[in-house]
């Protein structure tokens, strides 16, 4: 199967710092990554289409100069979480969709996420 | 109506026993359909996809979609302690890179050995 890599599992910060959150994608290229967030015991929650070379899509209610998304080269996206406050402490997960890079699976509509990141805003 | 709808159980099983999971859902272009089993504070796990209707087997996990009745089910043979999880199904239409994935709200799996 296909590895999504993130990085950094936990991160416990200050609030109004900044942290930043990697996702790679290992085994495969895909021009579309995705960042969601889950609250316990709740499904997961889309904030944002992250597009190799271009803008990402935020989803309603979701600030974008809060949760900046980039993403520089068709294996990494990374998400910054600006100015943190105690209310942005959640899980956070990216996944990669398989269909969008190169080889013979373009088409396969199909997302490989990422093991999660836990924020922790004291 | 939600577009897809997941009995958000929890469901209680002893070790052993086949586990039946299913989702509904109303939006006819999904064509892409997933099941993804995610433990507690990690990331959900790409368990079994299958494009468009039919059966697909792999070890003790069968996925089955029936398109006819907008309807996909998960069974697992001879549970496990070890599939004690939440799985979640997943689904998404062929419409190109930015296709997101719509989610069944989960359900929570207690196998007991």
């Amino acid at each position: 199967g296909a590895v999504v890599s993130q990085h950094p599992s936990w991160v416990i910060c200050k609030s109004g710092t900044s942290v930043k959150i990697e996702c790679r994608s290992l085994d495969f290229q895909a021009t579309t990554m995705f960042w969601y967030r889950q609250f316990p015991k709740q499904s997961l929650m889309l904030m944002a289409t992250s597009n190799e070379g271009s803008k990402a899509t935020y989803e309603q209610g979701v600030e974008k100069d809060k949760f900046l998304i980039n993403h520089a080269s068709l294996t990494l996206s990374t998400l910054t979480v600006t100015s943190a406050h105690p209310e942005d402490s959640s899980f956070y997960i990216c996944s990669a969709n398989l269909g969008t890079g190169t080889s013979g699976r373009v088409g396969k509509n199909i997302q490989y996420f990422g093991a999660g990141t836990r924020l922790s805003v004291l | 109506q939600k577009e897809v709808e997941q009995d958000p159980g929890p469901l209680s099983v002893p070790e052993g026993a086949i586990v039946s999971l299913n989702c509904t859902y109303s939006n006819s272009a999904f064509q892409y359909f997933m099941w993804y089993r995610q433990y507690s504070r990690k990331g959900p796990e790409l368990l079994m996809y299958t494009y468009s209707s039919g059966n697909k087997e792999d070890g003790r996990f069968t996925a089955q979609v029936d398109k006819s009745s907008k309807y996909i089910s998960l069974f697992i043979r001879d549970s496990q302690p070890s599939d004690s999880a939440t799985y979640l199904c997943a689904m998404s239409a062929p419409t190109g890179a930015n296709s997101k994935l719509t989610f069944g709200k989960g359900i929570t799996l207690s196998v007991r050995p």
